[in-house]
C-alpha cells in the first residue's frame, strides 16, 4: 500500500524559503503512469494545485506560483521535495504532496494524499 | 477565487437526496474528466469519484457524478451524518496543464 508523508518546518519568518519533502512508502516515485504532486490548503479555504512531476521526470508548476517555486525528485531515497522562496502570510496553508494518475480515464485524480503538514508564516 | 465554482454550501436532511453542481470551461471541464473529493473535518482529501462517474472502491453506491458540457455534478442520496463535510471538484486544465479545483461545497445534514 503507497503511503506519502510531508515533513519539514512548521514556521517560517516572511522572506524565507520553505522546504518540505515527501517521502513515499510502499512504491516507487519512477513507476506507474502518475504525476507526484503538491497542493496546498489554506486556513477556511479550497484547495490549490501549486506543481507536479510525472514519473518520466517532466515537471509543471502553477503560474501563478512559478516563479518562486523549485520542485525536484529524489528516486534513490523515493522523495519529491518543494521549495518555496520569499514567502509570506499569504502562503501560510496546509501543504499536501499527493499521486495523480497521468492515464487519460483518470487523468488528475488524486488517489493517495499525505497527512498534510501545516506551514505558517509569521514574524 | 477558484477556478472551478462551486455552492460555498448545502444541507439536507437524513435520507433525503442532495446535488452539489461545478461549473467550469472548455479548458478544463469541457474537455477533461472530473474529479470529486471528500475533506473531513482535519483529514486529508479523500477521491470519492473520478473520471466525471467512476467510484472507488469502497465508496458508496449512494455517492453518483454526472457531467454536461463545462459542468459536473455529485449527488448524494439516501443522505447520512457521516456525510457532513467539505466536497470539492477538480479537472484538468489544458491551459494550465494541470489540475484545477472549485471552492468546496460545505455540506450540513440537518
Amino acid at each position: 500500500q503507497v503511503r506519502l508523508r510531508e515533513s519539514g518546518p512548521g514556521l517560517l519568518k516572511p522572506s524565507e524559503t520553505l522546504s518540505l519533502t515527501c517521502t513515499v512508502s510502499g512504491g516507487s516515485v519512477s513507476s506507474g503512469n502518475y504525476y507526484w504532486s503538491w497542493i496546498r490548503q489554506p486556513p477556511g479555504k479550497g484547495l490549490e494545485w501549486i506543481t507536479h512531476v510525472y514519473y518520466s521526470g517532466s515537471t509543471n508548476y502553477n503560474p501563478a506560483l512559478k516563479s518562486r517555486v523549485t520542485f525536484s525528485l529524489d528516486m534513490s531515497k523515493n522523495q519529491f521535495s518543494l521549495r518555496l522562496s520569499s514567502v509570506t502570510a499569504a502562503d501560510t496553508a496546509v501543504y499536501y504532496c499527493a499521486r495523480g494518475a497521468a492515464a487519460a480515464a483518470a487523468l488528475g485524480a488524486f488517489d493517495i494524499w499525505g497527512l498534510g503538514t501545516m506551514v505558517t508564516v509569521s514574524s | 477565487q477558484s477556478v472551478l465554482t462551486q455552492p460555498p454550501s448545502a444541507s439536507g436532511t437524513p435520507g433525503q437526496r442532495v446535488i452539489i453542481s461545478c461549473s467550469g470551461s472548455s479548458s478544463n471541464i469541457g474537455r477533461n474528466i472530473v474529479n470529486w473529493y471528500q475533506q473531513l473535518p482535519g483529514t486529508a482529501p479523500k477521491l470519492l469519484m473520478y473520471s466525471d462517474n467512476q467510484r472507488p472502491s469502497g465508496v458508496p453506491d449512494r455517492f453518483s457524478g454526472s457531467k454536461s458540457g463545462t459542468s459536473a455534478s455529485l449527488a448524494i442520496s439516501g443522505l447520512q451524518s457521516e456525510d457532513e463535510a467539505d466536497y470539492y471538484c477538480a479537472a484538468w486544465d489544458d491551459s494550465l496543464n494541470g489540475p484545477v479545483f472549485g471552492g468546496g461545497t460545505q455540506l450540513a445534514v440537518l
